[in-house]
């Protein structure tokens, strides 16, 4: 069983529908969670950080973090075609460094 | 503040050769982590560095290797060069480690290995 589990995709939606991209992970005891997004041929760059149980909001982006299930997900309200990107769940495991552990990103397409 | 800088941002060596790639942090950030990007690996965790000391390697053989200097600029050095090491590897800075600090990445480094 992979760290940080993501489905690759790709994930077509219309414009202005709601995108929902998941991620699980397997180590219980992780605290930090993180969802990047990368255009191709660019760097990943932070959308969201979350680290209790519930939902964070930031405009049309919401995380949500469910730790007893041990499952992570985004949602994208009203997307756009410019939000067509692979999509990054990243975890920090429970131990003291820094160490990001990354899922294989999930491709999203939205259709104008 | 300027963002996560690395340099160069291209390269094409031959197998057998040796590369040393350069990440200066977000000024104030003292945790310096190295990635690994391929196609069919994903993004793969290198080593970290704090007030120039490593605090965590990842599953990679010692060709690889890296130190921190006392500005918290970084460099990471590959030895030997496989064509298997054909890859962006990108270089993130956070305040600090240990927290849940956010980590911020440059805009890598694409190495080509002929």
């Amino acid at each position: 069983q992979k760290e940080v589990e993501q489905n690759s995709g790709p994930l077509s939606v219309p414009e202005g529908a709601i995108a929902s991209l998941n991620c699980t992970y397997s180590d219980r005891g992780s605290q930090s969670f993180f969802w990047y997004r990368q255009y191709s041929g660019k760097s990943p760059e932070l959308i969201m950080s979350i680290y209790s149980n519930g939902d964070k909001e930031d405009g049309r982006f919401t995380a949500q973090l469910n730790k007893a299930s041990q499952y992570v997900s985004l949602l994208i309200r009203d997307s756009q075609p410019s939000d067509s990107a692979t999509y990054l769940c990243a975890v920090k495991g429970s131990s003291n460094t820094g160490k990001l552990i990354f899922g294989q990103g999930t491709t999203l397409q939205v259709k104008p | 503040k300027a963002g996560v800088t690395q340099t160069p941002r291209y390269l094409i060596k031959t197998r057998g050769q040796q590369v040393t790639l350069s990440c200066s942090p977000i000024s104030g950030h003292r945790s310096v982590s190295w990635y690994q990007q391929t196609p069919g690996q994903g993004l793969q965790f290198l080593f970290e560095y704090f007030s120039e000391t490593q605090r965590n390697k990842g599953n990679f053989p010692g060709r690889f290797s890296g130190r921190q200097f006392s500005n918290s600029r970084s460099e990471m050095n590959v030895s030997t060069l496989e064509l298997g090491d054909s890859a962006l590897y990108l270089c993130a800075s956070s305040p600090w480690t240990g927290g849940g600090e956010t980590q911020y990445f440059g805009p890598g480094t694409r190495l080509l290995v002929l």
